[in-house]
């Protein structure tokens, strides 16, 4: 099963920042905050992961709370074609560890 | 990012006869491959791990007798529906990371199969 929780939908004006919540309060120290996004029909694409520190990439910031229990994907100018499906995971950081998707957030961006 | 390309896109085929899927990483050595089924308005669904040169892990409920699955190279996996049936019609998808800590897995842009 999968060890996140997110909010089934959310909706952001075009232009805004896009704030993406995530729980998942019982990660372990070895596991890492994975996001992916599924546009519809695709497969899906790698935005950004976490450990333990803040990230940031040309596609989105990564914040996670001091004690690890969640954390928030931030878009920072959000466009049309960031509407998609939103998954955090949480994986072990070991090679063997899988990439288990949750139901994650439905992102509407809106003109 | 890391390519990996998936092949056919979509596919077609009758009752009963069987379906190979391929997945290559291009431009980097996938030590790991993933298979993952979705069937429409719900999530990913982990099938199988398949490790470079050895038989692959399947997850519970996988029978992995019907979905055959071949990781003969590092840049390739292969996935087989055998006796395929209405049911079995989804979108299936693989990923392929490198070998690592904390390497972020690249996924295919996924085959719609059809059984009819």
């Amino acid at each position: 099963d999968a060890k996140t929780t997110q909010p089934p939908s959310m909706d952001c004006a075009e232009g805004r920042a896009a704030n993406l919540p995530c729980n998942h309060s019982t990660i372990s120290g070895n596991e890492y905050v994975y996001w992916y996004r599924q546009i519809h029909s695709q497969g899906p694409q790698y935005i950004i992961h976490g450990l333990k520190n803040n990230e940031t990439n040309e596609m989105a910031s990564l914040i996670i709370t001091e004690d690890r229990k969640s954390s928030t994907l931030i878009l920072p100018h959000a466009t049309l074609r960031d509407t998609a499906v939103y998954y955090c995971i949480v994986r072990y950081g070991g090679s063997q560890g899988n990439l288990i998707f949750g139901k994650g957030t439905k992102l509407s961006v809106k003109p | 990012g890391a390519v990996v390309s998936q092949h056919p896109s979509w596919v077609i085929c009758k009752s009963g006869t069987s379906v190979k899927i391929e997945c290559r990483s291009l431009d980097f050595q996938a030590t790991t491959m993933f298979w993952y089924r979705q069937f429409p308005k719900q999530s990913l669904m982990l099938m199988a791990t398949s490790n470079e040169g050895s038989k692959a892990t399947y997850e519970q409920g996988v029978e992995k007798d019907k979905f055959l699955i071949n990781h003969a190279s590092l840049t390739l996996s292969t996935l087989t529906v055998t006796s395929a049936h209405p049911e079995d019609s989804s979108f299936y998808i693989c990923s392929a990371r490198w070998a690592g800590v904390d390497t972020e897995a690249f996924f295919g842009q996924g085959t719609r199969l059809t059984v009819v």
